[in-house]
């Protein structure tokens, strides 16, 4: 079975910290993606990355930036967090082009 | 653009209830075609999936889905909804060859099951 693992499944960070979501996939897919989930508003795609180094911006990229030093690993980076952050980010992963994305279990961040 | 609908936000079914929730998606083609499921505080799961073929889906958990060109919906289904079944459930197409990459979700359908 493919694994998306996320590294925390809560974080609590101050308004201001550098915050780093932490994501590794365990099945050599090429896409990875960063998400944020909101009640009413579904999901909405951040960043993604179709090969180590390479990234896109998604829908919503302010205030985000990502990294993608190993293929295997996705990062997603909050420079300065603020308390309109707070949400919960999913991260996937998909073999090829618009097909099925596996998702980790999700990081449910509070910026206070 | 493509875009997804899933125009029921709450549905509550009595348990052992059929179930139909539905999804209709705007694309210019056929997409691929998806119903992800969400258990509180948790990630997606992938219950089905729509490449081509046969247009009446199976999946897992007991659900099917079919697609209607004609329509252009992926309705979900399940002939008896069992108390664990209680989630949100998630529509999503993907754009055959385009370059984005990404899926697109719809907003979500919380499905409450009654004892």
């Amino acid at each position: 079975d493919v694994k998306v693992t996320q590294s925390s499944r809560y974080l609590v960070k101050r308004t201001g910290e550098k915050v780093f979501l932490e994501c590794v996939q365990d099945m050599d897919h090429e896409n990875m993606f960063w998400y944020r989930q909101d009640p009413g508003l579904g999901l909405r795609l951040i960043y993604f990355s179709y090969d180590v180094k390479m990234k896109e911006k998604g829908d919503i990229p302010e205030g985000y930036s990502v990294s993608r030093e190993k293929k295997e690993r996705f990062s997603l980076i909050l420079e300065s967090a603020s308390t309109n952050q707070t949400s919960m980010y999913l991260c996937a992963s998909s073999r090829t082009m618009n097909t099925e994305a596996f998702f980790g279990q999700g990081t449910r961040l509070t910026v206070v | 653009a493509q875009s997804v609908t899933q125009p029921d936000i709450h549905i509550t079914v009595s348990e052992g209830a059929s179930l139909e929730l539905r999804c209709n998606y705007s694309y210019g083609a056929t997409p691929y075609l998806f119903w992800y499921v969400q258990s509180p505080g948790q990630g997606l799961q992938l219950l089905l999936k729509y490449f081509s073929g046969d247009t009446l889906v199976q999946g897992i958990k007991g659900f099917e889905a079919e697609f209607k060109r004609s329509q252009s919906s992926f309705n979900l289904r399940k002939p008896s909804v069992h108390w664990s079944d209680a989630a949100e459930y998630f529509c999503a197409v993907g754009a055959r060859g385009g370059s984005q990459g990404n899926l697109i979700f719809g907003k979500g359908t919380k499905l409450s099951v009654k004892p």
